[in-house]
């Protein structure tokens, strides 16, 4: 069965740091593109980075770049999210995902982080 | 960036009636491998998202077959064949051709 457990979510200062988590199982993992996608509360769907199998190719929604780092343990089957100098407009669920161009085979339960003084 | 229009943005339903959802993009999304990277999801009330269907017209494994998709360039749509209840939920389109993917604005289908 397919898994991915994200972990990391918390209440965080604006101009804070967190770094996201997501353990996957269940699936060939370093076969896969992984991406993260947010959800601001009450709004929709936003891709905010993509990292190919390998690592070896980044993409990032303009409003995060120089501001967050994907990454990846292919050997430990992890997707990490470095995200530094947050903002408000930051608040959401963030969930990992598999894939890129379809994207979604499978998500996670999503962790909340809170940007606010 | 590619923008996704979705209409409309609420769809009242009769159970065991169809259902419709148009999706627009701003530019085509046949990418040059020649595949259409159109994807829809069904997030209901408290969960992830689901996908449905990928490229297009493909149903993911488990996914009814009243749930079916169609379109190409840059007009799509979903078609549900009879609601039922576990479909209501917020349902959005996202092209995976362009960089950075992009989501449409979400439909809500709630029951009459």
């Amino acid at each position: 069965e397919v898994q991915l457990v994200e972990s990391g979510g918390g209440l965080v200062q604006p101009g804070g740091s967190l770094r996201l988590s997501c353990a996957a199982s269940g699936f060939t993992f370093s076969k896969f593109w992984m991406s993260w996608v947010r959800q601001a509360p009450g709004k929709g769907l936003e891709c905010v980075a993509t990292i190919k199998e390998d690592g070896s190719q980044k993409y990032y929604v303009d409003s995060v770049k120089g501001r967050f780092t994907i990454s990846r343990d292919n050997a430990k089957t992890s997707l990490s999210l470095q995200m530094n100098s947050l903002r408000d407009e930051d608040t959401a669920v963030y969930y990992c995902a598999s894939g890129s161009g379809s994207l979604g085979h499978s998500w996670g339960q999503g962790t909340l982080v809170t940007v606010s003084s | 960036d590619v923008v996704m229009t979705q209409s409309p943005l609420s769809l009242p339903v009769t159970l065991g009636q169809p259902a419709s959802i148009s999706c627009r993009s701003s530019q085509s999304l046949v990418y040059i491998d020649g595949d259409t990277y159109l994807s829809w999801f069904l997030q209901r009330p408290g969960q992830s998202p689901r996908r449905l269907i990928y490229k297009v017209s493909n149903r993911d494994s488990g996914v009814p077959d009243r749930f079916s998709g169609s379109g190409s360039g840059t007009d799509f749509t979903l078609k549900i064949s009879r609601v039922e209840a576990e479909d209501v939920g917020f349902y959005y389109c996202m092209q995976g051709t362009y960089w950075p993917r992009t989501f449409g604005q979400g439909t809500k289908v709630e029951v009459k």
